[in-house]
């Protein structure tokens, strides 16, 4: 199993600003995953984010508004960009563990866009 | 991918045995079934997957039948913090999931 961590648990930003959210592994993954979760949706996925090389992104999500960083196996952060109320969501990083049959996901991320 | 069909909502009672019926009619031979279950405020969590028949672990099963173009997750004698949405989702070779829309389970004392 795996246990995840996220920075912050929720935020309320402006308009135009950035915000990065940090996301914690308490192991080593090579699969980690950034999803999207609007008020009262199903989750979306942005992007896949493989340390050691860039990441992949869904249709509809595009690395200059959503960058997103995978320094090393335990840790990965994803940037909203120049945000608009739109953005706002609940943002949720999961894991794969090679071998094992279920994704752990994060407690998420709940941002506000003002 | 292979997209999945499951009804918006359900309401139950606790102790009553809940089953969630999810359509995959174009499931590929190498696609799985897995259930999520996700509380208000927090990420899914993973609560069974099965290929074919019947699986069963501490929390649910799930009933396959032969042609894998249905499941059916079972939870067993409901209680109220059995109150959230489950997610029935095909999975493949790409380890990414897709989610759909999710039954919205609401248990009543």
């Amino acid at each position: 199993s795996a246990v995840i961590s996220q920075k912050p648990s929720r935020d309320i930003c402006q308009r135009g600003t950035s915000l990065t959210i940090q996301c914690q592994v308490d192991s080593q993954v090579t699969m980690m995953f950034w999803y999207r979760q609007q008020p009262g949706q199903s989750l979306t996925l942005i992007a896949t984010a493989n340390q050691g090389s860039e990441a992949t992104y869904e249709s509809g999500f595009v690395i200059d508004k959503f960058p997103i960083s995978r320094p090393n196996l335990t840790f990965s952060t994803l940037t909203v960009s120049n945000m608009s109320p739109e953005d706002s969501s609940i943002y949720l990083c999961s894991v794969d563990l090679a071998g094992d049959d279920e994704q752990y996901f994060g407690p998420g991320t709940r941002l506000t866009v003002t | 991918l292979a997209k999945t069909t499951q009804p918006i909502s359900m309401d139950s009672y606790e102790g009553q045995e809940v089953n969630i019926t999810c359509s995959h009619n174009n499931i590929a031979t190498n696609d799985y079934i897995t259930w999520y279950q996700q509380f208000p405020s927090q990420g899914p969590r993973f609560i069974i997957q099965g290929y074919k028949t019947k699986v069963t672990n501490e929390v649910a099963s799930l009933f396959i039948p032969a042609d894998r173009k249905s499941s059916t997750l079972s939870l067993p004698r409901v209680s109220l913090s059995d109150t959230a949405v489950y997610y029935c989702l095909v999975v493949g070779g790409r380890r990414a999931l897709t989610f759909g829309s999710g039954t919205r389970l609401q248990v009543q004392p």
